[in-house]
């Protein structure tokens, strides 16, 4: 049963403390991404990663860190630098074969920081 | 600054009626447009997409309609049904494999 798994789904960590939210894809997916979404705002991109061993920014990227060692794997952190972490974090996939291919997302995951 | 903007925050539709959900963008490079739906705590599901070259693309309930000129999509979906209700987002993209989004349109679907 391929898909998208993002784990947990509730995170609670103290104000200073970096955190690692975990994402992974068996859809063999070349193409990743890392979205964050607040109250009455779209999903903002934070970072994606096109191919293994590459990743670029997105449009909200102060804050967080990522790396793509494997095609499977796309983990990202949320360190002390960002100013406002508590969110939900999704993250998605796209075959990344061609322009017009839709995202996949995993079901999210809440960080609270207290 | 946001090129995709849905300005109705919120629908509110009665069970059997249409839905209309508009989206707007500023880009004009824009050529592939996709509408997503989410329930809280969820991530989003794709819902239909249309690319620049068509006006309408229809798949059983949901129909997009494509205004280039207008920089204007929307969708319908008819009818409607309790289970419809959550929220919708637009999205679009050009060039690469980004999107963006729009701030989304929660639907509540009356009984």
């Amino acid at each position: 049963d391929g898909g998208i798994t993002q784990s947990p789904k509730y995170l609670f960590r103290k104000e200073g403390q970096n955190v690692t939210l975990s994402c992974e894809q068996n859809l063999n997916h070349d193409a990743m991404y890392w979205y964050r979404q607040d109250p009455g705002q779209g999903l903002r991109l934070i970072y994606y990663s096109q191919i293994v061993n590459d990743f670029q920014k997105g449009d909200i990227a102060e804050g967080y860190s990522v790396s793509r060692e494997k095609k499977e794997s796309f983990p990202l952190t949320v360190t002390s630098a960002q100013k406002n972490p508590t969110a939900f974090y999704l993250c998605a996939s796209s075959t990344g074969t061609g322009l017009y291919n839709e995202q996949f997302f995993g079901p999210g995951t809440r960080l609270t920081v207290l | 600054d946001q090129q995709v903007k849905q300005n109705s925050p919120s629908l509110s539709v009665q069970e059997g009626r249409i839905s209309i959900l508009n989206c707007d963008y500023t880009n004009s490079m824009f050529d592939y447009f996709l509408w997503y739906k989410k329930y809280p705590a969820e991530g989003p599901t794709f819902l239909i997409s249309i690319s620049s070259i068509k006006d309408k693309n229809e798949d059983g309930r949901f129909t997009v309609f494509l205004n280039k000129s207008a920089k204007h999509l929307s969708l319908h979906i008819v009818p409607s049904q309790p289970g419809d209700s959550a929220v919708y987002f637009c999205a679009a993209n050009w060039g690469d494999y980004k999107l963006s989004f729009g701030a989304g349109t929660t639907v509540t679907v009356r009984a």
